[in-house]
């Protein structure tokens, strides 16, 4: 079983610039998340998708952040203009839904976009 | 809302000594407990999960953790360490969807770096 792919691994930008990640989650997985995870610290939620819709952007920074899931399947995340501060891996998870209780509380990572911004 | 705290950030432990890294937590409501591992310029892995049951479970590696209900703690354990324990380790929680409603998310404590010195 093929895991959760993310590109690119790594991006350097200078501030204000524009970034997307790219993620693909594992086969039939219907809940996917979006996770910043700044240095030294946990990984931190900024949105939830069901298939297309989103659960919960709470936490999102959305004048400045977006995030897509069209189709159900892959999803982008989008940073407009980079600030500083978002220095930091953006991890991509998925989990299976409706396919038994516990299970679905069980994600699976992918290895990350490290972002740098100067 | 539920909050996470990893009371050391760093564990220099020799090889073949026991290791417990402490993880406490906070929650209105019942909550599923995890630990996950990241090596460098990697992703998370699922090191074990407590959902019901035995308080006691076993994950991989030879890694075991303890449900402590009345001390809200789920502290990680593993008798001998090798050098390739050395990692980055995130005690996490969820709510349980059933009982709160909640999205099912986790929310992670902010790690403890494992260095096995040889």
């Amino acid at each position: 079983e093929a895991g959760v792919a993310q590109s690119p691994r790594y991006k350097i930008i200078e501030k204000r610039q524009s970034v997307a990640f790219w993620c693909n989650p594992i086969s039939g997985h219907a809940t996917l998340y979006w996770y910043q995870q700044i240095l030294g610290q946990g990984p931190k939620l900024l949105i939830q998708f069901q298939n297309n819709g989103v659960v919960d952007d709470s936490q999102l920074p959305k004048d400045r952040f977006s995030a897509e899931r069209l189709k159900g399947v892959d999803s982008t995340l989008k940073i407009q203009p980079a600030k500083l501060e978002d220095s930091a891996v953006y991890l991509c998870a998925s989990t299976l839904s409706g396919q038994g209780m516990f299970r679905a509380y069980e994600q699976y990572f992918g290895p990350g976009t490290r972002l740098t911004v100067t | 809302a539920q909050s996470v705290t990893q009371l050391d950030s760093q564990v220099p432990v020799f090889e073949e000594a026991p290791v417990e890294l402490r993880c406490n937590y906070s929650s209105s409501v019942s909550v599923y407990l995890f630990w996950y591992v990241q090596y460098p310029n990697q992703g998370l892995q699922l090191l074990l999960k407590y959902l019901s049951g035995s308080t006691l479970v076993k994950g991989i590696n030879g890694f075991e953790a303890e449900f402590n209900k009345s001390q809200t703690s789920f502290h990680l354990r593993k008798p001998s360490v090798h050098i390739s324990d050395t990692a980055e380790y995130f005690c996490a929680v969820s709510p349980d969807y059933q009982i709160s409603g909640s999205a099912r998310q986790l929310t992670f404590g902010s790690g403890t770096q494992l260095t096995v010195l040889p």
